[in-house]
């Protein structure tokens, strides 16, 4: 398989601060990579695919100036929740694909409640 | 539109089998995938199917129709730590991946 580590894990926030949520590939390079967004027991809702090298592509609904993409590396995408308010805080998993069947692999995910 | 039909919740007996459905409308088909997730985790790769059959990859197995549009998990002796939920996901005609709500499987000794 493919290793794909997220962090931070846990993040517990103010409103109105921003939070930087990272995500590496760690055994091999990923030229895109997936932001997921999931409530309590529904299933994942894709919010952005981040692109090595130019700019991400969000989902409709999904507000690009509130959740900033940035994939500079070939290992390395980073998604910034900005000014994060109560309605936020959530499960965001990043994700990226490899292999024949481009399986997706995950990272660990990243649970920010926001006060 | 596309749309991605599985159970919400299932129960089952340690020691005994599970067959999990997924039906699926998409615009398109490239390929399903199946993904466990655990409380708390993200989801895990399971199996991917692309063309017509049995896929059997140690107790867990999955199954294809694409004329029906359907697919099933097989889970056999089960084990407390199966206890989890069940993603079906369809690639459809623009490679975008669409998600069903998941099956939450209940295992009771």
């Amino acid at each position: 398989g493919a290793v794909v580590s997220q962090h931070p894990s846990r993040v517990i926030c103010k409103s109105g601060t921003s939070v930087k949520i990272e995500c590496r590939s760690l055994d091999f390079q990923a030229t895109t990579m997936f932001w997921y967004r999931q409530f309590p027991k529904q299933s994942l809702m894709l919010m952005a695919t981040s692109n090595e090298g130019s700019k991400a592509t969000y989902e409709q609904g999904v507000e690009k100036d509130k959740f900033l993409i940035n994939h500079a590396s070939l290992t390395l995408s980073t998604l910034t929740v900005t000014s994060a308010h109560p309605e936020d805080s959530s499960f965001y998993i990043c994700s990226a694909s490899k292999g024949e069947a481009g399986e997706l692999f995950f990272g660990e995910g990243s649970r920010l409640t926001v006060l | 539109g596309q749309n991605i039909d599985q159970p919400t919740e299932m129960t089952a007996t340690e020691g005994a089998i599970v067959q999990i459905n997924c039906t699926y409308q998409t615009s398109g088909f490239n390929g399903l995938f199946w993904y466990q997730q655990h409380a708390g985790e993200a989801p895990t790769f399971l199996s991917y199917n692309v063309l017509d059959g049995l896929e059997e990859k140690g107790r867990f197995s999955s199954f294809l129709s694409r004329s029906k549009g359907y697919s099933y998990l097989l889970l056999k002796e089960l084990q407390m730590k199966d206890s989890a939920s069940y993603l079906c996901a369809v690639r459809d005609s623009n490679y975008q991946l669409i998600w069903g709500a998941g099956t939450k499987l209940i295992i009771k000794p």
